[in-house]
């Protein structure tokens, strides 16, 4: 069955980067787009972009261009989200989420287990 | 504020039928866009409930349906049992802000 496996809690200081991991299992990763989602304290889900690992392509929603880097690693089935000038606002858990059609407004039909990322100086 | 509007919580008592609405705008379900819908357990990741506006995953119990017309969409759940205490989501697309949005969320609260 499909498993998105996400890395462990992190903790850094303000302006610090912060990269999460996503290691994907019972599918092609290439086969299908992959996003990342984060929620925050107040439980707002946040859309932050998408990537598509078949035509080497990304794209972010315009609040985190600039500082969003998503990658993949396609020998180890495992994609990677890079946030860097964190701040207190970018406190929150961090999901992947494999999209169900490789389209932008596709539904999310598996998540990583979340990774909880805390910005405090 | 998100741009997807929903109810902050619904209740009801065990077998009862609530419904969680979801409100969009012209550039968003207006415009054609599906909704999907999720369900949060406490300290779980979303879990993908109605996807297309009105399909369940395969293993979603019959007792949640999904609906959309215009602008607005709903869940209902009819049968509410214990287990459907969660938080509820519903999330579609934004052509104006090329990007994938989702509605604030809705507590679910069993009586």
């Amino acid at each position: 069955q499909v498993q998105l496996v996400q890395s462990g809690a992190e903790v850094r200081n303000p302006g610090a980067s912060v990269k999460i991991s996503c290691k994907t299992s019972g599918y092609t990763l290439t086969n299908y787009y992959m996003h990342w989602v984060r929620q925050t304290p107040g439980q707002r889900l946040e859309w932050m972009g998408i990537m598509n690992p078949n035509a080497d392509s990304t794209s972010s929603s315009q609040k985190f261009q600039g500082r969003l880097a998503m990658t993949w690693d396609v020998s180890t089935s495992t994609v990677y989200m890079e946030l860097s000038s964190l701040t207190s606002d970018d406190t929150a858990v961090y999901f992947c989420a494999r999209g169900m059609w490789n389209q932008r407004f596709s539904a999310f039909d598996s998540w990583g287990q979340g990774t909880p990322v805390a910005v405090s100086s | 504020q998100s741009v997807l509007t929903q109810p902050p919580s619904v209740s009801g008592a065990p077998g009862q039928r609530v419904t969680i609405s979801c409100t969009g705008s012209s550039s968003n379900l207006g415009a054609s866009y599906d909704v999907h819908w999720y369900q949060q357990l406490p300290g779980a990741a979303p879990k993908l409930l109605i996807y297309a506006n009105t399909n369940r995953p395969s293993g979603v119990p019959d007792r949640f349906s999904g609906s959309k017309s215009g602008t607005s969409a709903s869940l209902a759940i009819i049968g509410l049992q214990a287990e459907d205490e969660a938080d509820y989501y519903c999330q579609s697309y934004d052509r104006d802000l090329s990007s994938s949005v989702f509605g604030g969320g809705t507590k679910v609260t069993v009586l």
